[in-house]
């Protein structure tokens, strides 16, 4: 089992739709979670850090965390095609961050 | 405050060739991270460089290697090159070792021929 996993996609949405992203993680200690985005040919960018459970909220983006059922996930509202990339999950695990392999999300105009 | 830098940003080199990366992380980051992306790969993690020690190491050849200097800026090399060593080279910076958020730097795209 990978400690990170993620739905490699790609998800469509059209224009103007929610998008949800998810990941599981192996690592029951970990305490804090990342997503990243990455456009093609790009570098990842953080865009949401959350720590604690529940919702985290940055305008269009919300980070959920579930630590008990080892689960956090990202929702993009009113998505525009600009948000088509590869959302990467990261956590700390066993003192260093590991990353799953992304979902590719594409936004259909 | 300044971002991640990498030098050079494309590189192309022939097989058997070695290649010197360079990084400078953030001012104040003390953690230098590096990975390697492939078209259809996610990140493949090689090292974790931290106050100039080595503390984490990916699956990698010993023909990657890399090091720390005192003003955290750091280097990897690659050896020997082959021609699966083409791929985009990404740098990234964070405060302190252990799974600390990471910012990235805008990457090293190797092409080896």
């Amino acid at each position: 089992q990978k400690e990170v996993e993620q739905n490699s996609g790609p998800l469509s949405v059209p224009e103007g739709a929610i998008a949800s992203l998810n990941c599981t993680y192996s690592d029951r200690g970990s305490q804090s979670f990342f997503w990243y985005r990455q456009y093609s040919g790009k570098s990842p960018e953080l865009i949401m850090s959350i720590y604690s459970n529940g919702d985290k909220e940055d305008g269009r983006f919300t980070a959920q965390l579930n630590k008990a059922s080892q689960y956090v996930s990202l929702l993009i509202r009113d998505s525009q095609p600009s948000d088509s990339a590869t959302y990467l999950c990261a956590v700390p695990s066993f003192n260093m961050l590991t990353f799953g392999g992304g979902t590719r999300l594409m936004v259909k105009p | 405050k300044a971002g991640v830098t990498q030098t050079p940003r494309y590189l192309i080199k022939t097989r058997g060739q070695q290649v010197t990366l360079s990084c400078s992380p953030i001012s104040g980051h003390r953690s230098v991270s590096w990975y390697q992306q492939t078209p259809g790969q996610g990140l493949q993690f090689l090292f974790e460089y931290f106050s100039e020690t080595q503390r984490n190491k990916g699956n990698f050849p010993g023909r990657f290697s890399g090091r720390q200097f005192s003003n955290s800026r750091s280097e990897m090399n690659v050896s020997t090159l082959e021609l699966g060593d083409s791929a985009l080279y990404l740098c990234a910076s964070s405060i302190g070792t252990g799974g600390n958020e990471q910012f990235f730097g805008p990457g090293t795209r190797l092409t080896v021929l």
